[in-house]
Formats: structure tokens, sequence, C-alpha cells
């Protein structure tokens, strides 16, 4: 079965960090684009980042760059999204996403939330 | 990176047709046909529903058709059911590689 696993949300103040983890099965991770969308309480889905199947190129929202870090690891195939110097406005479900044809998402995980609050 | 436009909300009967406009520039969706359509219902992961335009992930019902004219893509969903009553999203990858969502459009069922 096609799956991905969010991990690593939590309760973190502002200027404070995260790192989210994704853990994928089921298919063959080193071969596809992958990424990460978020979407804050009653708002609608935002991407926030995406890297290419080798990890030698990545792509970030405009307002996350700079202070996000998205990699990952094709031998433990995992996917992860460090989040520095945290804002209130970055309090979202965080879901880890495939690309797949055409960049078209085709596997989303179940969402891993993080808040951040003082 | 701003949003792809969607209208707020469309309605219909059951049996009636119904069609979600998505409108870009000319760097998304005027230019790559990487437009993909989701369906989000209330407290769940979006599902790919419609990509590269207009094709459509096995499983999904051929209920649920896209098409793209210039700078605007749209999804037709035919047969209206109550199932059908949730959230879409269109999306489009970019010209400077990245990729952005539409604002969203809440479907009803009359």
């Amino acid at each position: 079965e096609v799956q991905l696993v969010e991990s690593g949300g939590g309760l973190v103040q502002p200027g404070g960090s995260l790192r989210l983890s994704c853990a994928a099965s089921g298919f063959t991770f080193s071969t596809y684009w992958m990424g990460w969308v978020r979407q804050a309480p009653g708002q609608g889905l935002e991407w926030v980042a995406f890297i290419k199947p080798d990890g030698s190129e990545s792509g970030y929202l405009d307002s996350v760059r700079g202070r996000f870090t998205i990699s990952r690891d094709n031998a433990k195939t995992s996917l992860y999204l460090q989040l520095n110097s945290l804002r209130v406005e970055d309090t979202a479900v965080y879901f880890c996403a495939r690309f797949g044809v055409a960049y078209g998402v085709d596997v989303w995980g179940q969402g891993t939330t993080a808040t951040v609050s003082s | 990176q701003s949003a792809l436009t969607q209208p707020p909300s469309v309605s219909g009967s059951p049996g009636q047709s119904v069609t979600i406009s998505c409108t870009g520039t000319s760097n998304d969706v005027g230019t790559y046909n990487r437009v993909s359509w989701y369906k989000q219902p209330p407290g769940t992961a979006p599902k790919l529903m419609i990509y590269e335009v207009s094709n459509r992930p096995s499983g999904v019902p051929d209920r649920f058709s896209g098409s793209k004219s210039g700078n605007t893509a749209s999804l037709t969903i035919s047969g209206l059911q109550a199932e059908d009553e949730a959230e879409y999203y269109c999306s489009s990858h970019t010209s400077s590689n990245t990729y952005v969502f539409g604002t969203g459009t809440k479907v009803t069922v009359l």
C-alpha cells in the first residue's frame, strides 16, 4: 500500500523551531518529486516546498524561503522539513505530498499540526 | 506566488452539472498543461481528481472532467451527486519552478 506518514508537529513559541518528518512506503521513493503543503485553520491549501528525486534541486514559497529547509533521505525513504524562526502565521496542518505526472499530487499524508503561539 | 482565482462557491441540484473556473496567468495555467484538481471533504486530506488538465486518475468517476482555455482552467462535475459536496482546489506548476493552489470552491448539492 502506498503511504505517507507525517510526524513531528507540536506547539512552539514564536521564533522557535520544529522538524517535520514523512515516512514513505509502498513505492519507489527515490524516483518522485516530494514536497509539503500546508493548510491554516479554516483556510485553503498552500504549497510550501518541494524537492527533486535526487535532492539536487528544491523550490520554496516566498514567505518561508530562508526559514524552512526541505531535505530527503532516499535510503530511509523519508522526507523532512526543518522549520526555523517560526511565526504565528505558520500555524497549520502540514501535509506530506508526492508529486506525480505533470506535478499532480497523487499521494497525500494525513497531516501533522504545527502550532506557533506564545 | 499569488493564488489562482476560483469562485468561492457553486451549487446545483442532484443530476445537474456545475463548472468551477480557475484563473491564473501566462506564468502558470496559461503556459503549462500542469493543472490539477483536488477534492477535500471537511477534516480530510485532499484527493487528486484531475491531472494534466483533463486526465482522471484510476477510480475517479468520468462525471469529472477538466479543460483549459488560455489562462483559465475548468472542472466540470456532471450528474451531480450528494457525495460530490466538498471543497475543490485547482493547482498549477509555474514557470519559476514553484507551485500554486487556487483559492478553493465550496460545492453544495442542493
